[in-house]
C-alpha cells in the first residue's frame, strides 16, 4: 500500500524567510500525482501544488515550489517570502490516476512575524 | 475556477435526527466525489468515494446505513447522516475530482469548504 509520511509535525518561519516543508512516499507505480494542499483555521483546503510524476520538470506556483525526487521518493514544499498568510496545516498526498489520495499527517507551519 | 461549494457550513441538530449536506461542483463536471471526516489536528479520513449515477464505495468501519450518499448528477453529491448522535459530530468535508478536459487539473480533488456538525 501506498503511504505519505511527513516527518515535521510543526514547523515555524520568519515572515519574508524562506521554509522547506519535507514529504515521502513509498509507491511501486511508476505513474502518479503529488500534491500539496494547505488547510488555514478556516479548515478550507486549498491545492497549492501538484506534479505529475512523469515530469521531470519542478513544479512552481508564484512563491510555492517543489522539489521532486522520483529515484528518492522525496517531494518537497518550498515556500519564498513568507507572509502570515502562509500560516496553515499543509498536507502532502499522493494519488495513482483514478484512485483516491492518500495523506501524510500534515505538517503545521507558523509564520512569525 | 474548481470551485466546490458545500452547504450548510455549520449545523447543529438533536440526537436522532438526520441532516444532509450538499456538495456541488460549480464550474466544472465531476466524475466522481469523495467525502471525509476530520478530526481536530489530524489528517482527513476518507468515508466513502461516489461516482455519478452509481452506488458509492464505502470505507470500511464506515456504516453505510448511517451515512447515505447520493450522486444525481456531475456535479451534485449529497450526504446525510442518519439518525445522528453525538458521536457523528465532527467536520465533514467533500471534494471532486474533475475530467481531464474540464477546464480544472485533471485527476485532482478539490475541496468545499466543510460543514461542522454538532448533535446534541
Amino acid at each position: 500500500a501506498q503511504t505519505v509520511t511527513q516527518s515535521q509535525p510543526e514547523m515555524s518561519v520568519q515572515e519574508a524567510e524562506t521554509v522547506t516543508l519535507s514529504c515521502t512516499y513509498d509507491t511501486s507505480e511508476s505513474d502518479y500525482y503529488l500534491f500539496w494542499y494547505k488547510q488555514p483555521p478556516s479548515r478550507q483546503m486549498i491545492l497549492v501544488i501538484r506534479q505529475e510524476a512523469y515530469k521531470q520538470q519542478n513544479a512552481t506556483e508564484n512563491r510555492f515550489s517543489v522539489n521532486f525526487q522520483k529515484a528518492a521518493k522525496s517531494f518537497s514544499l518550498k515556500i519564498s517570502d513568507s507572509q502570515l498568510g502562509d500560516a496553515a496545516m499543509y498536507f502532502c498526498a499522493y494519488q495513482t490516476s483514478g484512485s483516491r489520495l492518500t495523506f501524510g499527517e500534515g505538517t503545521q507551519l507558523t509564520v512569525n512575524p | 475556477g474548481a470551485v466546490v461549494s458545500q452547504h450548510p457550513s455549520r449545523v447543529i441538530c438533536k440526537s436522532g435526527t438526520s441532516v444532509k449536506i450538499e456538495c456541488r461542483s460549480l464550474d466544472f463536471q465531476a466524475t466522481t466525489m469523495f467525502w471525509y471526516r476530520q478530526f481536530p489536528k489530524q489528517s482527513l479520513m476518507l468515508m466513502a468515494t461516489s461516482n455519478e449515477g452509481s452506488k458509492a464505495t464505502y470505507e470500511q468501519g464506515v456504516e453505510k446505513d448511517k451515512f447515505l450518499i447520493n450522486h444525481a448528477s456531475l456535479t451534485l453529491s449529497t450526504l446525510t447522516v442518519t439518525s445522528a448522535h453525538p458521536e457523528d459530530s465532527s467536520f465533514y468535508i467533500c471534494s471532486a475530482r474533475a475530467f481531464r478536459t474540464s477546464g480544472a487539473a485533471g485527476d485532482t480533488q478539490y475541496f468545499g469548504p466543510g460543514t461542522r456538525l454538532t448533535v446534541l
